[in-house]
């Protein structure tokens, strides 16, 4: 099935770093999403962006709507260990149809 | 609890037989969709409706797959004669499409974990 490049893959940080990834695509989406998801659990749902170069806030996380509406980034600052968990973004095209990204695992180390 | 609920979350099945599953979206919501999630991978669209109708199927829905919405509100996920290759994460997920409202956000259920012998 489709889905939309996400970098890194995986990363291991230390306690108190600031995290940041990324989603590209060569797709226009029209509304991009954010997701962590933990094992055995459906993903859940940390931010939305609605406009091309919106950035938005969600405590210590903040994503960004790229200008060409093919991508979006996250940052998540001064990690805590409760942050582990993979990171999921996903793109709305026109259709209403939403696809997903790869994923990055993040790890946070005490 | 007003979320998105799915039953069962895990069923276990032997090659062969079929299974089906359930979920029901956030009462107020119109669109519902169905994706499937491997190990390490992100989840994977399979279809959506928007009230009763099926408006989209994804090439990886084969004819062994069906789903329903029949009056707009609980969707089903049939797999028939399932093969070990279905095991996976069935995840649903529902928003609100509504004329001049912003609603691109997309919420999930925990899932319905299917494991094929």
């Amino acid at each position: 099935g489709q889905q939309l490049n996400q970098s890194p893959q995986s990363m291991f940080i230390q306690e108190g770093e600031d995290v940041s990834m990324n989603c590209t695509s060569s797709s226009i989406f029209n509304t991009w999403l954010w997701y962590k998801q933990d094992p055995g659990e459906g993903p859940v749902l940390l931010i939305a962006l609605y406009k091309a170069g919106e950035l938005t806030s969600n405590g210590r996380l903040t994503a960004q709507f790229g200008i060409t509406r093919k991508d979006s980034f996250l940052n998540i600052s001064a990690s805590i260990p409760s942050d582990v968990g993979i990171y999921f973004c996903a793109g709305q095209l026109r259709t209403y149809k939403y696809i997903f990204g790869t994923g990055t695992r993040l790890k946070v180390l005490a | 609890d007003t979320g998105v609920s799915q039953d069962p979350r895990h069923k276990i099945t032997k090659r062969g037989q079929n299974v089906t599953f359930r979920c029901d979206p956030i009462s107020e919501h119109n669109r519902l969709y169905w994706y499937r999630q491997t190990l390490g991978q992100g989840p994977e669209f399979l279809t959506y409706f928007q009230n009763e109708a099926q408006l989209e199927k994804s090439r990886l829905l084969s004819d062994r797959f069906s789903a329903e919405r029949p009056k707009g509100s609980f969707s089903t996920l049939e797999i028939q004669r399932t093969e070990q290759g279905d095991s996976a994460m069935y995840l649903c997920a529902s928003s609100l499409a509504a004329i001049n409202r912003v609603t691109g956000e997309l919420f999930f259920g925990e899932g319905s974990r299917l494991t094929v012998l």
